[in-house]
């Protein structure tokens, strides 16, 4: 089955940028949605279609994707960005989603 | 406005039953296959089970951690989609969440709303 690797934990200071990865096989041959969680909520996605923003996602919000990693950046990082980020693609093999192990990101 | 609202948590004895449902609004239920996640304690986000749209037969589908144990199901004449969960194991202790999938039931589209989660905890 299809496997998504991201690293546990990113640390950044505010108003600094962070940058959140996802790796797989010829990923840049998938379509990867990103999806946002804080503590006691739901997820939310924050980029669909590897660079596309939902309606209410800021413009310092963007996603990129080639050959074999996804990024998800964040400019100017602020308090209320503090979340685990999960990498979603669909595995075409079995027409199921996948998700990356989710990134903690520390501001 | 779009919305999923999961209900039917609680705390269940290993080996017992639950069922959870999952309510949608603002949007034309029938049209949408519907997911379950779940996230346990101090672990990431994990696909449970979907279910697609009618229009594509309704067929589902399990993560192998709960197939066999779980069902999904869904009544689009209330618009709720429901996961009963059977043989409950301790390592099934997580909070749930509902979700819809965007486009259309076997399209690579995000999941574009999701529930606040509903927790379930499985101990003796």
């Amino acid at each position: 089955s299809y496997v998504l690797t991201q690293s546990p934990s990113v640390s950044v200071a505010p108003g600094e940028t962070a940058t959140i990865t996802c790796g797989g096989d010829n990923i840049g041959r998938k379509s990867v949605h990103w999806y946002q969680q804080k503590p006691g909520q739901g997820p939310v996605g924050v980029i669909y279609f590897d660079r596309d923003r939902p309606t209410g996602i800021p413009e310092r919000v963007s996603g990129s994707n080639s050959v074999n990693t996804a990024t998800l950046t964040i400019s100017r990082v602020e308090a209320g960005d503090e979340a685990d980020y999960y990498c979603q693609v669909w595995d075409s093999t079995s027409d199921l989603p996948v998700l990356g192990g989710g990134t903690k990101l520390t501001v | 406005e779009v919305q999923v609202v999961e209900s039917g948590g609680g705390l269940v004895k290993p080996g017992r039953s639950l069922r959870l449902s999952c309510i949608g609004s603002g949007f034309s239920f029938g049209e949408h296959a519907m997911t379950w996640f779940r996230r346990a304690p101090e672990k990431g986000l994990e696909w449970v089970a979907l279910i697609r749209s009618n229009i594509y037969g309704g067929t589902t589908e399990y993560a192998a951690s709960v197939k066999d144990r779980f069902t999904i199901s869904r009544d689009d004449s209330k618009s709720i989609a429901y996961l009963q969960m059977d043989s409950l194991k301790i390592e099934d202790t997580a909070v749930y969440y509902c979700s819809r999938k965007s486009g259309s039931s076997y399209e690579y589209t995000p999941f574009d709303s999701w529930g606040q989660g509903t927790l379930v905890t499985v101990s003796s």
